[in-house]
């Protein structure tokens, strides 16, 4: 059963570009949530989302960021106009159920460098 | 807001000597609280994970963790290291008001030398 499988692994964009960072959650889990960890940072939440549906995103800035997770297909997190401050790690995760943290299965993450 | 601090960024132990990673966290109520690790090129894996009870919890590969509220500590150990535990180590809890929405310390490096 493969793992929670993410991509690219590493993206390097100039700034006022955009950024598509993919998830796709491990067979069988349709609970999606997506994690940065800027650097000297631990890894925070941003948005829990299930299948066409956003259910918290309130760990998302309010602009240039945004997420899907479509009823066919891998979870899209999106970054308009990128800035450097935008340079992180992103982490996905994916859960059968909408049960605890500890349910949650990670991804490798993206390594998004803004230039 | 709850929070959580790894002291240590990078330790460096040798093969087959113990192990302790330090975790300390903020939280007004009893905290959900775990320990995840990551290899390089991999995903945040579980080692174990402490809601209630017994303070002394086991995990996978041969690590513990013992909760102490006095100390607001949450410290990962194990008695005897190996070369394939080299990676990052993540503690993290739960925010109070979901069950899913984790905080994670910023990570302590672990190097094992031969």
């Amino acid at each position: 059963n493969a793992g929670v499988m993410q991509n690219p692994r590493h993206l390097v964009r100039r700034r006022g570009q955009e950024a598509r960072l993919r998830c796709s959650p491990m067979k069988g889990h349709s609970h999606v949530y997506w994690y940065r960890q800027l650097p000297e940072e631990g890894l925070k939440f941003m948005v829990y989302l299930q299948k066409e549906n956003i259910i918290d995103e309130s760990g998302m800035p309010k602009e240039r960021f945004s997420a899907e997770f479509p009823k066919e297909g891998p979870s899209i997190l999106r970054i308009q106009q990128v800035v450097r401050g935008d340079s992180a790690a992103y982490f996905c995760a994916s859960s059968s159920t909408s049960g605890g943290a500890w349910e949650q299965y990670f991804g490798p993450g993206t390594r998004l460098t803004v230039t | 807001a709850q929070s959580v601090t790894q002291p240590d960024i990078h330790i460096t132990v040798s093969e087959g000597a113990s192990l302790e990673l330090r975790c300390n966290y903020s939280y007004g109520a009893t905290p959900y609280l775990f320990w995840y690790v990551q290899s390089p090129g991999q995903g945040l894996q579980l080692l174990l994970k402490y809601f209630s009870g017994d303070t002394l919890v086991q995990g996978i590969k041969g690590f513990e963790a013992e909760f102490k509220r006095s100390q607001s500590s949450f410290n990962l150990r194990k008695p005897s290291v190996h070369w394939s535990d080299a990676a990052e180590y993540f503690c993290a809890v739960v925010d109070g008001g979901s069950n899913y929405k984790l905080t994670f310390g910023k990570g302590t490096l672990l190097t094992v030398n031969p």
